[in-house]
C-alpha cells in the first residue's frame, strides 16, 4: 500500500499526558501537511511541513502542540499536556514537490481521545 | 471567520438523479478549488479540482463548476449512486505563493450526501 499511512488509527489518553500521532507520506512525496478535524466540522489546517524544515504553522496552537519530520521516518504531531478539547480526528496528507496542482493525498486519520 | 462555507450540511437524493452539492468563499487571493468525498472513519478522498482560470472540469459522472465573480463553485453528480453516499469537502488554496502559505487547504464544513436505492 503506496498510500499516507498513519497510525496508530486510534489513541486513548488521559488528561496531562503526551499524544505522538505518526504520519509516513506516499513513496515519493516530500511535502506533509496535518490537519484536525472536530465532530460535525470541516477539516482545519494546522501544519506544512518538508523534510527537516516547517514551513508554515499557522495553524497549530501556540502551546503544547509541536511537529517534525525529519530526514530519516515519518512526520510526528506531539501533543502534551492533552486536554479534553484536543479530542479529534487528526490527518495527515502529503503531496508531491512542486506540483501546484497536485491534490494533497490524506491518510485515514488517528482518533484521539482524551478521558 | 469561515472563508469556504457550504451552507447544505445534508442532501437526499433518488439513485439516478443528479446530486448538486454548493459551495461558497470569501477570499478572492483562492485560485484552485478541490472536492473530496470521505466515508466514516478513512480519510478524505480526492474527487475533482478546478483551476480559477476554468469555469468548469468534467470527469466521468463528477462535474464542478466555477463562478467566479460570484465566488461560487458547485460539484453536480449524475447519475447518482447509493456508493456516491458520504461527506463532501469542498477545500480552497491559494496558489501564488506556493513555498508557504499557498500549500495549505481551507476547507468547507461537508455536505452529507444519502442516495436512496
Amino acid at each position: 500500500n503506496a498510500g499516507v499511512m498513519q497510525n496508530p488509527r486510534h489513541l486513548v489518553r488521559r488528561r496531562g499526558q503526551e499524544a505522538r500521532l505518526r504520519c509516513s507520506p506516499m513513496k515519493g512525496h516530500s511535502h506533509v501537511y496535518w490537519y484536525r478535524q472536530l465532530p460535525e466540522e470541516g477539516l482545519k489546517f494546522m501544519v506544512y511541513l518538508q523534510k527537516e524544515n516547517i514551513i508554515d504553522e499557522s495553524g497549530m496552537p501556540k502551546e503544547r502542540f509541536s511537529a517534525e519530520f525529519p530526514k530519516e521516518g515519518p512526520s510526528i504531531l506531539r501533543i502534551q499536556q492533552v486536554v479534553r478539547g484536543d479530542s479529534a480526528a487528526y490527518f495527515c496528507a502529503s503531496s508531491h514537490q512542486n506540483q501546484v496542482e497536485q491534490p494533497q493525498h490524506f491518510g485515514d486519520g488517528t482518533r484521539l481521545s482524551i478521558l | 471567520d469561515q472563508q469556504v462555507k457550504q451552507n447544505s450540511p445534508s442532501l437526499s437524493v433518488q439513485e439516478g438523479r443528479i446530486s448538486i452539492l454548493n459551495c461558497d468563499y470569501t477570499n478572492s487571493m483562492f485560485d484552485y478549488f478541490l472536492w473530496y468525498k470521505k466515508y466514516p472513519a478513512e480519510g478524505p478522498t480526492f474527487l475533482i479540482s478546478i483551476s480559477s482560470i476554468k469555469d468548469k472540469n468534467e470527469d466521468g459522472r463528477f462535474t464542478v463548476f466555477l463562478n467566479k465573480s460570484a465566488k461560487h463553485l458547485s460539484l453536480h453528480i449524475v447519475p447518482s449512486q447509493p456508493g456516491d453516499s458520504a461527506v463532501y469537502f469542498c477545500a480552497a488554496r491559494c496558489t501564488l505563493n506556493i513555498k508557504a502559505a499557498g500549500n495549505k487547504l481551507t476547507f468547507g464544513g461537508g455536505t452529507r450526501v444519502l442516495v436512496k436505492p
